[in-house]
């Protein structure tokens, strides 16, 4: 059974870069079609889509990120990452990392992880 | 960025109870929505995707329809473990976005 879990550093001063990884179990993040995506969510507000990676690599970012976002993926280690530059108190939020099917069918994100922390602050 | 709106924005009901949350989009997405369940400090879990698919495991009180822009999840016959909070999700373009959520809470 796919397992993800995200980890990092639960507090960011601002300006700095955000960096979180995500680490997959019971499965190999190569195998299968799959996107690995970001998600975080402010608190008392909704969720939000960061991005996603493919095994091979290949990108794609929520506009609203305005460049300040890159997610990689490194399949010897089964991780894929997250990093969030120049961050402001805004960006503060639990952050959490999610498989996104890609098998034909409407894609959707099946497994999640339980999310992480994330607070911006000096 | 199409826009997803739920409503109720929060509900209370009993156990046994069947409520219905609504979703629209604000363009046409055809049959591309999900449904995903939260419950605090777990991770989110996905319901029922393509509108109306429900997951493996997951129980057949549960049950979404709509296409278009207008969605529905019905669960029917609530039972304490469903209180929870439920977002729609669109998949019919990037960048993917998310209702703002409906809390279903205990009356």
């Amino acid at each position: 059974q796919v397992q993800l879990q995200e980890s990092g550093p639960g507090l960011v001063k601002p300006s700095q870069t955000l960096a979180l990884t995500c680490t997959v179990s019971g499965g190999a993040i190569a195998s299968g079609s799959f996107y690995w995506s970001w998600i975080r969510q402010p608190a008392g507000k909704g969720l939000e889509w960061i991005g996603r990676v493919y095994t091979s690599g290949s990108t794609n970012y929520n506009p609203s990120f305005k460049g300040r976002v890159t997610i990689s993926v490194d399949t010897s280690k089964n991780q894929f990452s997250l990093k969030l530059r120049s961050v402001t108190a805004a960006d503060t939020a639990v952050f959490y990392c999610a498989r996104e099917t890609r098998d034909g069918t409407p894609n959707s994100f099946d497994i999640w992880g339980q999310g992480t922390m994330v607070t911006v602050s000096s | 960025d199409i826009q997803m709106t739920q409503s109720p924005s929060s509900l209370s009901a009993s156990v046994g109870d069947s409520v219905t949350i609504t979703c629209r989009a604000s363009q046409s997405i055809s049959g591309y929505l999900n449904w995903y369940q939260h419950k605090p400090g777990r991770a989110p879990k996905l319901l029922i995707s393509a509108a109306s698919s429900l997951q493996s495991g997951v129980p057949s009180r549960f049950s979404g329809s709509g296409s278009g822009t207008d969605f529905t999840l019905t669960i029917s016959g609530l039972q304490p473990e469903d209180f929870a909070t439920f977002y729609c999700q669109q998949s019919y373009t990037t960048p993917w976005t998310f209702g703002q959520g409906t809390k279903v809470e205990i009356k």
